[in-house]
């Protein structure tokens, strides 16, 4: 298996864009997880999905976020309008969850930048 | 909501020394605790878990070790090489929520040659 493939690996955008980030978690794993890392935050859970149905998205730091996963393989994050505050690291995970749980397989992230 | 506390958040060790990196969970109900390792601008990768009905688990160099009473559990790394210079994070999960895992604020290893 190729692991989580997440898309574009580099991101530079200019304030107000619109930017999707893209995420294909491995194939049978049935939970799907979006963080985003800075220096001064850590870790931060966004939102995440259990068998593509949304479970929590209290971390969603703002409207302006949205995340959906139509299909089993694909996952996307949106921002609109973005904002220079939204420069970071994002991460998509998945994991396999049949009733104990299991460690998360990170993707190589999505370096967003925006000027 | 589970919270987890990581000390020490920097570590600065001789290679060869021993690492112990420590954990504490709020919530009894977690039972399933991974740690991670994210080297400088890679992706956090899973190096060792250990669920709640176990005491104790090792694999090579590492080890963690869970109590489950003082709700607590630790990482040793020994015979610590430079390669193992990174930044570690705990976590903590509860299978009833979808796998969600609760995340330390991470400890940065160095190992001095």
């Amino acid at each position: 298996d190729a692991g989580v493939i997440q898309s574009p690996r580099h991101e530079v955008t200019e304030m107000g864009q619109e930017v999707t980030l893209r995420c294909k978690p491995i194939s049978g794993h049935n939970s799907l997880f979006w963080y985003r890392q800075t220096m001064m935050r850590g870790l931060e859970l966004l939102i995440y999905f259990n068998n593509n149905v949304p479970i929590d998205d209290s971390g969603m730091p703002e409207d302006r976020f949205s995340a959906k996963m139509p299909n089993a393989s694909f996952s996307t994050l949106k921002i609109q309008p973005s904002e220079p505050r939204d420069s970071a690291v994002y991460f998509c995970a998945s994991s396999y969850n049949p009733g104990a749980v299991n460690g998360y397989t990170f993707g190589s992230g999505t370096r967003l930048t925006v000027v | 909501g589970e919270n987890v506390e990581q000390h020490p958040s920097t570590l600065s060790v001789q290679e060869g020394d021993s690492a112990v990196i420590k954990c504490t969970y709020s919530d009894s109900a977690s039972n399933y605790f991974p740690w991670y390792k994210q080297e400088l601008g890679k992706r956090p990768q899973l190096i060792i878990d250990i669920r709640s009905n176990v005491g104790e688990k090792k694999d090579q160099r590492i080890a963690v070790t869970l109590n489950k009473t003082a709700k607590h559990f630790s990482l040793h790394i020994t015979e610590t090489q430079p390669e193992d210079s990174a930044v570690y994070f705990c976590a903590a999960s509860i299978w009833t929520n979808a796998g969600k895992s609760t995340f330390g604020d991470g400890t940065t290893l160095t190992v001095k040659p």
